[in-house]
């Protein structure tokens, strides 16, 4: 069956460290791979998306995640966190194109303490 | 990308009512998609809805419970019927970027129902 874990349901980090949350999927095909923020109160906001190419994908906000096909993860990964980026954080994964139908993990916390 | 609105932004309601929400996109597309949050949990997608046809549902929900209409390529309404506090959640208006398997999403409606 398709799924997404996100192992991590809270994490807190302290400003200015690095962060690392992860994401393991269990899918059939070659996956489009999401991650999503969602702030309070707020809809969410894609940070990055891999479909093909260059393992190592480039997302807004300072962030980055790496596709491993062989560890089935794409963790999500900022050298120095902001208090800003206090949030919930979503991984997701999807068939191709024109199906709308993402499969989103339980999603991970992220509390920033100065 | 694409503006995504949605009202209302977050009502109360009774239980056994019924509550319609509108989403209203800023540029025309084929397929719409309206998700679910439970508290504290992940997005689930409800149903897709295009233009000109009945709405796909998912495993799990029914038109009876979560009739949709989508008139035209720019709007669509999800309503909640007969509403239980069961039905307490956000839900999300969503389109897909062409051709990306992107999707973008609205700031969702938070509904509780007592």
């Amino acid at each position: 069956a398709q799924s997404v874990t996100q192992p991590d349901i809270h994490i807190t980090v302290s400003e200015g460290a690095s962060l690392e949350l992860r994401c393991n999927y269990s899918y059939g095909a070659t996956p489009y791979l999401f991650w999503y923020v969602q702030s309070p109160g707020q809809g969410l906001q894609l940070l990055l998306k891999y479909f093909s190419g260059d393992t190592l994908v480039q997302g807004i906000k300072g962030f980055e995640a790496e596709f491993k096909r062989s560890q089935s993860s794409f963790n999500l990964r900022k050298p120095s966190v902001h208090w800003s980026d206090a949030a919930e954080y979503f991984c997701a994964v999807g068939a191709s194109s024109n199906t709308g139908k993402l499969i989103f993990g339980q999603g991970t916390t992220l509390q920033v303490k100065p | 990308s694409a503006v995504i609105s949605q009202k209302p932004s977050r009502d109360i309601c009774q239980r056994g009512t019924s509550l319609t929400i509108q989403c209203q996109v800023d540029s025309q597309v084929t397929m719409m998609f309206w998700y679910r949050q439970q508290p504290g949990q992940s997005l689930t997608l409800i149903a897709t809805a295009n233009q000109g046809s009945e709405a796909t549902y998912e495993s799990g929900f029914v038109i009876d419970k979560f009739p949709i209409s989508r008139p035209n390529l720019t709007f669509s309404t999800l309503t909640v019927s007969n509403m239980s506090p069961e039905d307490s959640s956000i839900y999300l208006c969503s389109v897909e970027a062409a051709n990306t398997g992107e999707l973008f999403f609205g700031e969702g409606s938070r509904l509780t129902v007592l």
